[in-house]
């Protein structure tokens, strides 16, 4: 089974400045997709990330990167240069291989950027 | 282009009634999935649709819970003699076809702004 841990439950960080959050997973696939999400209050999931098991690089996407340590079975999400707007929940989350399969998701962070 | 949309947003029922919760998806998507997301905690899948057929309905929690993609579009979750223990966020998602490797971003599954069940 396929499991995910969020062991921060909330994370503080000053406006401008970068904030990593942190996931690991455990699976015994060999192939899996690695998602973040983030959910303002508003409770809609924002799809922020994505990075495949084969992937050699990490992924980016803006002021969005994620920390891929294969071996250590991690994918932290590296938030560049915060803003206000970036305070929400933030999910990390696996699917068994590339293709439409189900997400297990951790428990997420609360993320809170002070001005 | 129009994101998932969800129908009600809010619903809140007695214990023992019949509820229905509708996600109309993104155009195009053939794949829909339903979660289920309890206070303070991440997602739980209930179940993926591609296109008409349930091809994974092992998150539902009991036979009180049932959903439908009669036409491949649309989805209805329903749930029979609602109980307190039902009350959640219910998210539907959605993702493209699957897609071979080189082109992973097609696995993304967008959500909509999910359905607030309360089950007094």
């Amino acid at each position: 089974a396929q499991k995910i841990t969020q062991t921060q439950p909330g994370m503080f960080v000053q406006e401008k400045e970068a904030v990593t959050l942190d996931c690991t997973y455990d699976t015994s696939d060999q192939s899996y997709g690695l998602f973040w999400y983030k959910q303002p209050s508003s409770g809609e999931m924002i799809f922020l990330i994505y990075q495949g098991s084969y992937d050699e690089q990490n992924a980016t996407e803006g002021r969005y990167s994620l920390n891929f340590q294969k071996a250590r079975k991690s994918a932290n999400l590296v938030i560049s240069a915060s803003q206000l707007g970036d305070s929400a929940m933030y999910f990390c989350a696996m699917s068994p291989s590339t293709g439409f399969q189900k997400l297990v998701f951790g428990t997420g962070t609360r993320l809170l950027v002070s001005p | 282009g129009a994101g998932v949309s969800q129908t009600p947003s809010n619903k809140v029922t007695e214990k023992g009634k019949y509820v229905e919760l509708r996600c109309d998806p993104i155009s195009g998507h053939t794949a829909l999935y339903w979660y289920r997301q309890s206070l303070g905690q991440g997602p739980e899948f209930l179940i993926y649709f591609q296109g008409t057929g349930a091809a994974d309905d092992s998150g539902l929690p009991n036979d009180r819970f049932f959903a439908v993609r009669p036409e491949g579009s649309v989805s209805t979750l329903k749930i029979q003699r609602t109980e307190r223990g039902d009350s959640a966020v219910y998210l539907c998602a959605s993702s493209l076809a699957f897609t071979p490797k080189g082109a992973v971003s097609a696995d993304t599954q967008y959500f909509g702004p999910g359905t607030r069940l309360t089950v007094l």
